[in-house]
C-alpha cells in the first residue's frame, strides 16, 4: 500500500518568515495531494490541495508544489502569522470514481513565534 | 447545515465492553470514513464506506466492525475494547462527484480504554 513519509515533525518559525513542509510517497499511482490543518482539539480542515497532473498551486499565502519524478511534494506558507500555528498533515491517494482514500502523513507542528 | 456530527465526543470503556459510535452527515454525501488518531501516527483509515449499504476495510480494521445502513449515517462499533484502541476516532465524508474532493472531517470522538 501507500506510504506517506512526512518532515519536519516539529517546525518554528519567526512570524512574518515563511515555513516549508515536505512530504514523499511510495506509490507511483497516486495522483491526489492534500494538506490538512488541524488546529489543537479542533477537526482537521483542507487547506490546499493538488492533482498529479499540475506542478504547484496557489492560494493567497500557501501553495502546494508536486514533483512526480521524485515522488515528494511541499507546503509552502509565507509571511506567516500566529494563526498558522497548528498540527498539518499532507496526504495521498489514488483517485477511484471520486473516492479518495486517503494515507496521510505523520503531521507537522508548525509554531509561529511573534 | 450541521455537516458532520459524531456522538459521543467523550467515552470511557473498560476492558472487554462494547460500543458504538455514531457518524451522521447531512450533505447528501456518498462516502464515509472513519480514521482513528494517535500521537505522531497521523490519521490512519479503520474503514470506509461508497455508498449505503456497502462497507471495506482500510488500513487498520482489526477489533472494529462498520455498518452504513442509511446514506447520512455510518457506525463504527468495538465489539470488546482493548486500550489499544485508545484513540481519537474521526469520522469524514466525501461528495464522491468529479471536481469535488475535500473530506469533510467531524469533531471526533476522544475514548479511552481502561
Amino acid at each position: 500500500g501507500e506510504n506517506v513519509e512526512q518532515h519536519p515533525s516539529t517546525l518554528s518559525v519567526q512570524e512574518g518568515d515563511s515555513a516549508v513542509i515536505k512530504c514523499t510517497y511510495s506509490d507511483s499511482a497516486s495522483n491526489y495531494f492534500p494538506w490538512y490543518k488541524q488546529e489543537l482539539g479542533k477537526r482537521p480542515q483542507l487547506i490546499i490541495d493538488i492533482r498529479s497532473n499540475v506542478g504547484e498551486k496557489k492560494d493567497q499565502r500557501i501553495a502546494v508544489t508536486l514533483n512526480k519524478t521524485a515522488k515528494h511534494f511541499s507546503l509552502h506558507i509565507t509571511e506567516t502569522q500566529p494563526e498558522d500555528s497548528a498540527v498539518y498533515f499532507c496526504a495521498a491517494s489514488i483517485s477511484n470514481f471520486g473516492n479518495e482514500k486517503l494515507t496521510f502523513g505523520t503531521g507537522t507542528r508548525l509554531t509561529i513565534i511573534p | 447545515n450541521a455537516g458532520v456530527t459524531q456522538t459521543p465526543k467523550f467515552r470511557v470503556l473498560k476492558t472487554g465492553q462494547s460500543m458504538t459510535l455514531l457518524c451522521a452527515q447531512d450533505m447528501n454525501h456518498e462516502y464515509m470514513y472513519w480514521y482513528r488518531q494517535d500521537p505522531g501516527m497521523g490519521l490512519r483509515l479503520i474503514h470506509y464506506s461508497v455508498g449505503e449499504g456497502t462497507t471495506a476495510k482500510g488500513e487498520v480494521p482489526d477489533g472494529y466492525n462498520v455498518s452504513r445502513l442509511k446514506k447520512q449515517n455510518f457506525l463504527l462499533g468495538l465489539e470488546s475494547a482493548a486500550p489499544s484502541q485508545t484513540s481519537v476516532y474521526f469520522c469524514a465524508s466525501l461528495l464522491g462527484a468529479s471536481g469535488h474532493n475535500e473530506q469533510f472531517f467531524g469533531p471526533g470522538t476522544r475514548l479511552t480504554v481502561l
